[in-house]
């Protein structure tokens, strides 16, 4: 089945900086990779997502990018602000099958 | 649109009692529906896969004696722990994937904090 691993499990950037997140993945055959931010005690909240079709896919100071030969892809994250501050989770998945998250990334931004 | 909600929000109960908790799709129709796990500072643990009008699939090491799933109709599943343990407290989160919509954006209840005393 899917394994997906996830770098680094902590992260402390300075406001403004950028904060980049990696994942990778084992199964060839995903072909859908969310990213959620995840508040304290609230639910998984979508920020991006990319299909496999895509390379690159930007959302304002948010971007994900994917490398299908390297079976990874990665968060990006510009300007960051305070308020960025959460656990972001990458996740992978083939079509209607389950999600496979990864173990998740506490981002710290310190203003 | 896409809307998922979750009752009970949080749930203390007893050791060895059951408590039921309901996930429902508020705006659109969901044939499948996950149920998940997570306890503090981890990732989502995928429990069960749960298809209207049929069984639920269980993920490896997840009793489905223990963790009772009903997908009675298109915009309901439950999720009963039953014989509650402490070790069984945790926050449960539910997600629901739209019949309509493409195949692949799963929408995220806001969990339910179990407490088992």
């Amino acid at each position: 089945g899917e394994n997906v691993e996830q770098h680094p499990s902590t992260l402390s950037v300075q406001e403004g900086d950028s904060a980049v997140i990696k994942c990778t993945y084992s199964d060839s055959a995903s072909n859908y990779f969310p990213w959620y931010k995840q508040e304290l005690g609230k639910r998984p909240q979508l920020i991006i997502d990319i299909r496999s079709n895509v390379g690159e896919k930007k959302d304002q100071r948010i971007a994900v990018t994917l490398n299908k030969t390297a079976k990874h892809f990665s968060l990006h994250i510009t300007e960051t602000q305070p308020e960025d501050s959460a656990v972001y989770f990458c996740a992978a998945s083939h079509d209607r099958n389950k999600l496979v998250f990864g173990a998740g990334t506490i981002l710290r931004v310190k203003s | 649109g896409a809307v998922v909600s979750q009752h009970p929000s949080w749930v203390i109960c007893k050791s060895g009692t059951s408590v039921k908790i309901e996930c429902r799709s508020l705006d659109f129709q969901a044939t499948t529906m996950f149920w998940y796990r997570q306890f503090p500072k981890q990732s989502l643990m995928l429990m069960a896969t749960s298809n209207e009008g049929s069984k639920a699939t269980y993920e490896q090491g997840v009793e489905k004696d223990k963790f009772l799933i009903n997908h009675a109709s298109l915009t309901l599943s439950t999720l009963t722990v039953t014989s509650a343990h402490p070790e069984d407290s945790s926050f449960y989160i539910c997600s629901a994937r739209d019949y309509a919509g493409g195949p692949y954006e799963q929408y995220f209840g806001p969990g339910t904090r179990l407490t088992v005393t």
